[in-house]
């Protein structure tokens, strides 16, 4: 089936670090990727997206490109913040219309001033 | 404001005691979603539903009971045959035309007293 691999956390970064957190997946056909993220005690929000390969998807200073060829949607960042510390989760849109997500496991990162 | 509402952010069961998550939404999405969140394991889907009167088991439905009996409204039950229910739960929905972003709402952390 399906399925989403992500670099197993924590990451720990020093402020202004670049950041790189891998996410490799499996499926059939040609999905849409997602970034979310997850500040303590609250629900997910999109960070960005992609639909096709090739495409970037890029918010708040976060980027990731669908790379197809090797089944990867890595997300960066070229100088992390504090505010940045959170959890952050790679998924998977394979079907049409509201099938269901297929998230990783996540990454916890954690930014030291 | 639009958003999706969960109730209560903190609850407690009994031994043997059925409790009731809520989750409403005034977004007008037609799919509604519920996942577990534990350290570690990302997020697993319990149940879904993609429209009123409807729904399906996700990976993990076991010892949990849905309804969906409005639109707005998508309660969870865990039942006392969920053996292990300590987890972060969170109801998710997504927008009329497919699951490109879903929306989350903040969660309930459920404990075992």
């Amino acid at each position: 089936g399906d399925s989403v691999t992500q670099m197993e956390g924590p990451v720990t970064l020093s402020e202004e670090a670049f950041l790189t957190i891998n996410c490799t997946y499996t499926a059939t056909g040609y999905p849409s990727l997602f970034w979310y993220v997850q500040y303590p005690g609250e629900g997910l929000q999109l960070l960005l997206k992609a639909t096709k390969a090739d495409d970037k998807g890029s918010n708040k200073g976060f980027e990731a490109t669908y790379r197809k060829e090797t089944t990867s949607f890595h997300l960066e960042k070229g100088s992390v913040q504090v505010s940045d510390s959170a959890v952050y989760f790679c998924a998977l849109s394979a079907g049409w219309g509201n099938t269901p997500l297929v998230f990783g496991k996540g990454t916890r990162l954690s930014v030291i001033a | 404001d639009g958003g999706i509402t969960q109730s209560p952010k903190y609850l407690f069961r009994k031994e043997g005691q059925n409790v009731t998550l809520s989750c409403e939404q005034n977004l007008n999405h037609d799919a509604m979603y519920w996942y577990r969140q534990d350290p570690g394991q990302g997020l697993r889907l319990i149940y879904y539903s993609q429209i009123v009167n409807d729904f399906q088991k996700g990976d993990i439905a076991e010892g949990y009971s849905v309804s969906r009996e409005k639109k707005e409204s998508f309660p969870l039950t865990v039942t006392s045959a969920q053996k292990n229910p300590t987890a972060f739960y969170l109801c998710a929905s997504s927008s009329p035309t497919g699951n490109e972003k879903l929306f989350f709402g903040s969660g309930t952390q459920l404990s075992v007293l």
